[in-house]
């Protein structure tokens, strides 16, 4: 997993609780991602990092908010959490990879809100 | 504008007979594509990259990619299954760099 830790990896919650998801790396990579994954959709874009304080929306990005204090974490919160947002959640770094960059993934934050 | 559409959310294939998950990518400029595998309860890893250079992509595991520009696809091949095949696969699409759009997936089942 390259040095990218999630947690927790799995929650269970109720509806319109505050959850908070952590990303750590350990490898100093500028580009972070947060995307969830759900039958049928694949994987979808939440928001991404290029650096500290430095975030933008992905496809997916409303009732989601992150911050970015430094290069190594990169947290996912859930104001108000509703069952819509049941889900695997997966961060990712870019990286250089023979020329090109490429998406490493942590192992995933399997969250239940009910 | 970047998006993937992957034909076949469920495919099976009998052990020792070819595996084809098809890609077909948009992308308003010359893209980066990239198959990924997901093992049940895994995160995704990296089975191979198309970056402009050759476009019949080796990969791990004995898979393939071809780069089609006419047909604006990327279609993932193997010769021949295993059973440690079955999987899922996601193909995904970058035109910058560094943001990456994926498919909604392709779920490998591979009969003894």
């Amino acid at each position: 997993d390259a040095g990218i830790t999630q947690s927790p990896r799995h929650k269970v919650t109720e509806t319109g609780t505050p959850v908070t998801l952590r990303c750590h790396q350990t490898e100093n990579h500028r580009y972070m991602y947060w995307y969830r994954q759900d039958p049928g959709h694949g994987l979808r874009l939440i928001h991404y990092s290029y650096g500290v304080k430095d975030t933008d929306k992905g496809e997916v990005s409303d009732g989601y908010s992150v911050s970015r204090s430094k290069t190594e974490d990169f947290l996912l919160t859930l104001e108000s959490a509703t069952s819509s947002q049941t889900s695997v959640y997966f961060c990712a770094i870019s990286r250089d990879f023979s020329g090109a960059n490429v998406l490493t993934f942590g192992a995933g934050s399997r969250l239940t809100v009910l | 504008a970047q998006s993937v559409t992957q034909l076949g959310s469920h495919v099976s294939v009998s052990e020792g007979a070819l595996v084809l998950l098809r890609c077909n990518y948009s992308s308003s400029v010359p893209p980066y594509l990239f198959w990924y595998v997901q093992y049940p309860n895994q995160g995704l890893q990296l089975l191979l990259k198309y970056t402009s250079a050759a476009t019949l992509v080796k990969g791990i595991n004995g898979f393939e990619a071809e780069f089609k520009k006419s047909e604006t696809s990327f279609h993932l091949t193997k010769p021949s299954a295993h059973m440690s095949d079955a999987a899922e696969y996601f193909c995904a699409v970058s035109a910058t760099g560094n943001q990456f759009y994926f498919g909604t997936g392709t779920s490998l089942t591979v009969i003894p």
